[in-house]
């Protein structure tokens, strides 16, 4: 989706690496919504960020995984020592104003090898 | 607990036909809205139409309506006139609008449509 753009569209990485996933939403907007979606799943809530803020992280699992969104930059998610059950597409969402739908980016497809 | 629930994990629809995809959803709140998305094979996630609700005609966006019964808790996705490219993965989501929901939102499993030729 060209209104928020996430990067890499696709990342491998071997069993113990570490995973950046990185999402910019659309010019204007401080918030972003990251999802996880297995295989032949639909998608579940991980984190709610604000800028230099987490405000709901009760989707992220408590351990190798971190969120941030910095003052400058993208929003990071940040996956830890991952291992093949990390293995989904992430994708982040915000929320443009005036409208009720979600955008969603292109998502990133990580496979852990 | 919320939860929204899609029954049909595949459907199958001759093209230039109507199709429902059918959606329920479980919450104790009473204001809250209501969600489809398309997700194709190039896997990106499309929002297609939004149920308020409070709202009380159902939604309608070009071929695509929603047939909100709300004492029945369901959201049913009404396709008109399916064309080949309607074919991909469809998504039930809810989000609570206030209380300890930040806004995100909650999906089903999906329905997988195939238009047939």
């Amino acid at each position: 989706n060209a209104g928020v753009m996430q990067n890499p569209r696709h990342l491998v990485r071997r069993r113990g690496q570490e995973a950046r996933l990185r999402c910019s939403p659309m010019k204007g907007h401080s918030h972003v919504y990251w999802y996880r979606q297995l295989p032949e799943e639909g998608l579940k809530f991980m984190v709610y960020l604000q800028k230099e803020n987490i405000i709901d992280e009760s989707g992220m699992p408590k351990e190798r995984f971190s969120a941030e969104f910095p003052k400058e930059g993208p929003s990071i998610l940040r996956i830890q020592q991952v291992v093949r059950g990390d293995s989904a597409a992430y994708f982040c969402a915000t929320r443009p104003a005036g409208s009720y739908g979600y955008t969603f980016g292109s998502g990133t497809r990580l496979t852990v090898v | 607990a919320q939860k929204i629930t899609q029954t049909q994990p595949g459907m199958f629809v001759q093209e230039k036909e109507a199709v429902t995809l059918d959606c329920t959803y479980d919450t104790s709140d009473q204001s809250y809205g209501l969600f489809w998305y398309k997700q194709p094979s190039s896997g990106e996630m499309i929002f297609l139409i939004y149920q308020g609700s409070y709202d009380e005609q159902n939604a309608t966006e070009g071929r695509y309506s929603l047939n909100f019964q709300k004492a029945r808790k369901s959201a049913n996705l009404v396709i008109s006139a399916s064309q080949l490219g309607d074919s991909a993965m469809y998504f039930c989501a809810m989000r609570a609008n206030y209380g300890g929901s930040q806004g995100n939102l909650i999906f089903g499993k999906g329905t997988k449509l195939s238009v047939k030729p």
